[in-house]
Order: structure tokens, then C-alpha cells, then sequence
């Protein structure tokens, strides 16, 4: 069975502390990995789509990364505003698979 | 350009009433999505339409729940004789084609509260 596991389910980190949230993924025919930030009372709002191992894209002070087993948001020198629920979604060939989330804050 | 439109925000229901969810897509989308998000968990699929036709709806208990996107009008979610398990926020999304790889436009989410 299709599975999407992130970790940590909640992280908290000063301004400014570098960190990484993980996707970890077992499905059967990846067609694309996106994360997403969901803000407390709102609908997600996408950040990015990986395609392939090795695939890189970054937003900001967002970097996301992705291998075979598993992808990676790096989160450099973060902010109180990036204080927000990341999900991680695979797309197979059947649907999109969403993780249950890691709820970062950042406090000042 | 208005994003995915979710009607009403808040709605609360007793227990056996009947809940209808409304889902606007962004323009030009004519792929919707419908999905579940209990507290601490993620989201979950349930059904996914075009206009007229529903496409795929593995996600969607057997019983109560149904869907409809009509050629003319939004999508509609509607959950008859709702029960207190059925509280939660249903979100939809839409795409401009079939599973986009491009990610999901999503609204804000109806939370339902059944009392």
C-alpha cells in the first residue's frame, strides 16, 4: 500500500536556526512529490513539485530536495512568519497521497 | 481572478441533518477535488470530478456521502444524515487537467460541526 510518512510531526526552531523537515515515501509509480504550507484555518497553498531524484527548487529561504525513498524542505535561517504547517503529497498513478504534516514554529 | 471559492466557512448540523458543501474551481479549472482533514492528521482523498462526471470517488464512504459537479453551478459535497464522526475540514481543490503535476489550487475549507 501506497504510503507518505513525514517527521518530525512538529518542530520548533529559534530565527535564524537552520533545519530540515522529512517525506519519506513508499508508492508505486511516482509521477511528482509536492510540498505544501498550510497556515492555521486555510486551505494549502503549493510550494513545489519534484519530478526526479536529484531535483532541487527553492523559494526563498525554502529548499526542497528529493531522492528514491524520500524528500527533504530545508529551511534556511527561518523566520516567525514560515511558522506554519509543511505537507508533503506523492502523486501516483492513482491519486495524490498527502502525509499528515510537520507544524514548525519559528519564534523570535 | 478569484482562487477556489468554498462555501459556507463554518457550518454546523445535528446529528441526522442534512450538510452541502459548495466548491467554485479557479477559473479556468474544470478538475475538482475533494478532500478530509481531521485535527493532526492529513489530508485525505475522496473524490475527484470534471463537469458531469465523476472520475474517480475510492475516497468516499459507501454510504450518506455523494458528489456532483454540474455542467452549470459549482461542485457540490453533500453528506446526508451526517453523524458526529463526519465533523472535520473538507477542502477542495481544482487543477486545469487531469491529476495536474503542476499542484492543486486549493480553497479555504468548509469545517463542519456536528452536534
Amino acid at each position: 500500500e501506497d504510503q507518505v510518512t513525514q517527521s518530525p510531526e512538529a518542530l520548533r526552531l529559534q530565527e535564524g536556526e537552520s533545519s530540515s523537515l522529512n517525506c519519506s515515501y513508499t508508492v508505486s509509480g511516482l509521477r511528482g512529490l509536492f510540498w505544501y504550507r498550510q497556515d492555521p484555518g486555510k486551505g494549502p497553498e503549493f510550494l513545489f513539485t519534484l519530478y526526479s531524484a536529484g531535483e532541487e527548487k527553492e523559494k526563498e529561504r525554502l529548499k526542497a530536495t528529493l531522492t528514491k525513498k524520500e524528500s527533504f524542505l530545508h529551511i534556511t535561517a527561518p523566520k516567525p512568519e514560515d511558522s506554519a504547517t509543511y505537507l508533503c503529497a506523492v502523486h501516483t498513478n492513482n491519486d495524490m497521497r498527502f502525509g499528515a504534516g510537520t507544524r514548525l514554529t519559528v519564534k523570535p | 481572478n478569484a482562487g477556489v471559492m468554498q462555501n459556507p466557512r463554518h457550518l454546523v448540523r445535528r446529528r441526522g441533518q442534512e450538510a452541502r458543501l459548495r466548491c467554485s474551481p479557479m477559473k479556468g479549472h474544470s478538475h475538482v477535488y475533494w478532500y478530509r482533514q481531521l485535527p493532526e492528521e492529513g489530508l485525505k482523498f475522496m473524490v475527484y470530478l470534471q463537469k458531469e462526471n465523476i472520475i474517480d470517488e475510492s475516497g468516499m464512504p459507501k454510504e450518506r456521502f455523494s458528489a456532483e459537479f454540474p455542467k452549470e453551478g459549482p461542485s457540490i459535497l453533500r453528506i446526508q444524515q451526517v453523524v458526529r464522526g463526519d465533523s472535520a475540514a473538507y477542502f477542495c481543490a481544482s487543477s486545469p487537467r487531469d491529476r495536474a503535476l503542476t499542484g492543486y489550487t486549493f480553497g479555504s475549507g468548509t469545517r463542519l460541526t456536528v452536534v
